[in-house]
This record gives structure tokens, sequence and C-alpha cells, in this order.
């Protein structure tokens, strides 16, 4: 199977920024995916790296090294309405078509 | 542009029947994947269809099968019922799969009792 580890929970308090790691060890990586899920909703698409770097987009950035395996996803000037499950998703070439996913990080934001 | 549907929404079944759900993919999608969700494994991969062909499966037994129709809806089956397969079970589309944004439909919520 994919390892793709990412923390069970985190939290942070509304204004401040929050950093979900996620480290993945998957042969014929291809790329990497986030999700956001709220409770009770489907997940949504946040963000694909493919290449090496950061890609921002509005207040969430998502960085990728391949050689390192590992993945954050910046959340900058949290909201109340950002409290979700954030899942990490690695595609390989072989595989184009399926998502592997990980358990998925609860953030919580406080007032 | 409507959204990924699926239906039913709700389900409610016991050990031994089958059970078949429906997703309808955004219009000019060719990929349709299927995923379990549960509180304790996740999100786990079923299988993928493209242009009415299975091209992924994943690790379930052959109790859970699909398939896709020309104009893109897919159904999933599962037979033979078992609690453990009590999950929400979640369709999601795109142009041409994973190289894509995968679109999430709601999901179907199926309990088994």
């Amino acid at each position: 199977g994919q390892n793709i580890d990412q923390p069970t929970e985190m939290t942070a308090t509304e204004g401040a920024i929050v950093q979900i790691n996620c480290t993945y060890q998957t042969s014929g990586f291809n790329g990497l995916f986030w999700y956001q899920q709220h409770a009770g909703e489907a997940p949504t698409f946040l963000s694909y790296n493919v290449l090496d770097g950061l890609e921002e987009k509005g207040r969430f950035s998502s960085f990728l090294s391949r050689s390192k395996g590992y993945s954050y996803l910046l959340l900058k000037e949290l909201q109340m309405k950002d409290s979700a499950s954030y899942l990490c998703a690695v595609t390989r070439g072989s595989t184009l078509g399926r998502l592997y996913f990980g358990r998925g990080t609860q953030l919580t934001v406080w007032p | 542009k409507a959204g990924v549907t699926q239906t039913p929404r709700y389900l409610i079944k016991t050990r031994g029947q089958q059970v078949t759900l429906s997703c309808s993919p955004i219009s000019g999608h060719r990929s349709v994947s299927w995923y379990q969700q549960t509180p304790g494994q996740g999100l786990q991969f079923l299988f993928e269809y493209f242009s009415e062909t299975q091209r992924n499966k994943g690790n379930f037994p052959g109790r859970f099968s699909g398939r896709q129709f020309s104009n893109s809806r897919s159904e999933m089956n599962v037979s033979t019922l078992e609690l453990g397969d009590s999950a929400l079970y979640l369709c999601a589309s795109s142009l041409q799969g994973a190289i894509d944004e995968q679109f999430f439909g709601p999901g179907t919520r199926l309990t088994v009792l």
C-alpha cells in the first residue's frame, strides 16, 4: 500500500496561521492533492501539486517536495469556517485514475 | 453546471441483502471513481471507470462491483451485505481521472443492520 501520514488533529485560533503536514512513501509518485471536508459533507478540492514548490491560492497555499516525500497545506487568517478535516491524497503514474488518501487531519478553529 | 449527484442519499439494509447505488457525474466528465469512507479506515478507493471500462480497482472483495453506462452514469452494487459495509459511499467525477481535479458527490450513507 501507500504510506501517507498526516496528524490526526490540530487546533488553532481565529486569525492565526496553521500548517498541516503530509508525508508519503509512494512508488511511482505522480502528484498530491489536498481536499477539505466539512462534517457530513463531500470533500472539496483545495490544491494539486505535481512539481516542487509552493502554490498559493488566496488564504491557502500548498507546498511539495518530491525528493523528501513531503507536502504541507498552509492556512492563513484562519476563520471559524475553516474547521474541517483536511485530506492529503497522492496519485501514482501507474494508476492515474486513483487517489490514495491519508486519514485526514481534523482542524478545529477556536474564537 | 450541475454537480455530481448520488442516489439515494440514505439507505438502510439488513445483512445478506444487496444494494445498488447510483452516481451521475458532471456533464462531460468521463471518469467516475467510487470511495468508501468510514471513521476507522478513512477514504478507501473502490474502483474507477473511464468510458465504460473499469480502469482501476481497489482491494475490496468481489461482493463490490460496478459499471458505467454510455452516458457516464455509474452504479455500484454490493451483494450479501455485511455489518462492516456500513459507510458513506462517495463517488467522484473528473474529465480524465486523478490527474485533474475530482469533484465529489454528497455520498450515500449506507447502514447495514
